[in-house]
C-alpha cells in the first residue's frame, strides 16, 4: 500500500510571497488532514476534509491559509502572504472513512523556511 | 496550561536500558491515548494506543494510563539505537480523529 505523498519535501521562500504545498492521500481514504509541527512541538491541526467538505477549520488562520480538496482525493494546502512564524513542517495525514476508530496515515511532510 | 505536557529531552539512555516517556494532560474528557513515533525528517508513525485506563503492552513497548492523575506513560524494554526517534503522546475524546499532541520527547538510545 503506498503511503501518504506531499510535495516539495523542502521550499524556500521569502516574507510576503506565496506558496503551495500538495498531498495525496493513500487510495481510499476519505478524510484528509493537514497539520503543521513548529520545531519542537507537536502537530497542529490546521483543516480536516470528509471528502471534498471542510469538517474542522478552527485553527487555520484564514486570513493567510487557505485549503481545497477537489474531488475528494488530492488536496493543496497555500500560504499568501507568508510571514516568518510560518517557517516548519507541513504535514498531510488521511485515515480510512469518517469513523474515529481509523488512525490516521502521515506523509513526511513539506519543510517550509521563512527568510 | 498546555492541555497536554510532555518533557521534550533528550532523553540519552545506552542500548538494552528500559526507557520511561511520560505524559501530563488535563483535559478529563480524553478516553483514547495515543503514541507516535516520529523519525528525522519522517511523518509521524502510530506506535499504539490504548482506551480508558489500563495498560497495554505490544512486544517491548508498554502503554500505560492512569486517568486519575491524567498521566500517560510509554515504556520501552530492551532499547535499541533503532529507537532513537521523538515519541509524540497523543490523547483524544473522540478516537483517532481529533488528536491532540504534546511536545515529544527525544529519546537517543546509544550502542
Amino acid at each position: 500500500e503506498a503511503g501518504v505523498a506531499q510535495s516539495p519535501r523542502y521550499k524556500i521562500i521569502e516574507k510576503r510571497q506565496s506558496v503551495a504545498f500538495w498531498c495525496n492521500p493513500i487510495s481510499g481514504h476519505a478524510t484528509l488532514y493537514w497539520y503543521q509541527q513548529i520545531l519542537g512541538q507537536g502537530p497542529k491541526l490546521l483543516i480536516q476534509f470528509q471528502n471534498n467538505g471542510v469538517v474542522d477549520d478552527s485553527q487555520l488562520p484564514k486570513d493567510r491559509f487557505s485549503a481545497e480538496r477537489l474531488k475528494g482525493v488530492d488536496s493543496t494546502l497555500k500560504i499568501q502572504p507568508a510571514k516568518l512564524e510560518d517557517s516548519a513542517v507541513y504535514l498531510c495525514a488521511s485515515s480510512f472513512g469518517g469513523h474515529s476508530n481509523q488512525p490516521q496515515h502521515f506523509g513526511d511532510g513539506t519543510r517550509l523556511s521563512i527568510l | 496550561q498546555k492541555e497536554v505536557e510532555q518533557d521534550p529531552g533528550p532523553l540519552s539512555v545506552p542500548e538494552g536500558a528500559i526507557v520511561s516517556l511520560n505524559c501530563t494532560y488535563s483535559n478529563s474528557a480524553f478516553q483514547y491515548f495515543m503514541w507516535y513515533r516520529q523519525y528525522s525528517r519522517k511523518g509521524p508513525e502510530l506506535l499504539m494506543y490504548t482506551y480508558s485506563s489500563g495498560n497495554k503492552e505490544d512486544g517491548r513497548f508498554t502503554a500505560q494510563v492512569d486517568k486519575s492523575s491524567k498521566y500517560i506513560s510509554l515504556f520501552i524494554r530492551d532499547s535499541q539505537p533503532s529507537d532513537s526517534a521523538t515519541y509524540l503522546c497523543a490523547p483524544s475524546d473522540t478516537g483517532f480523529q481529533k488528536l491532540v499532541f504534546g511536545t515529544g520527547t527525544r529519546l537517543l538510545v546509544s550502542p
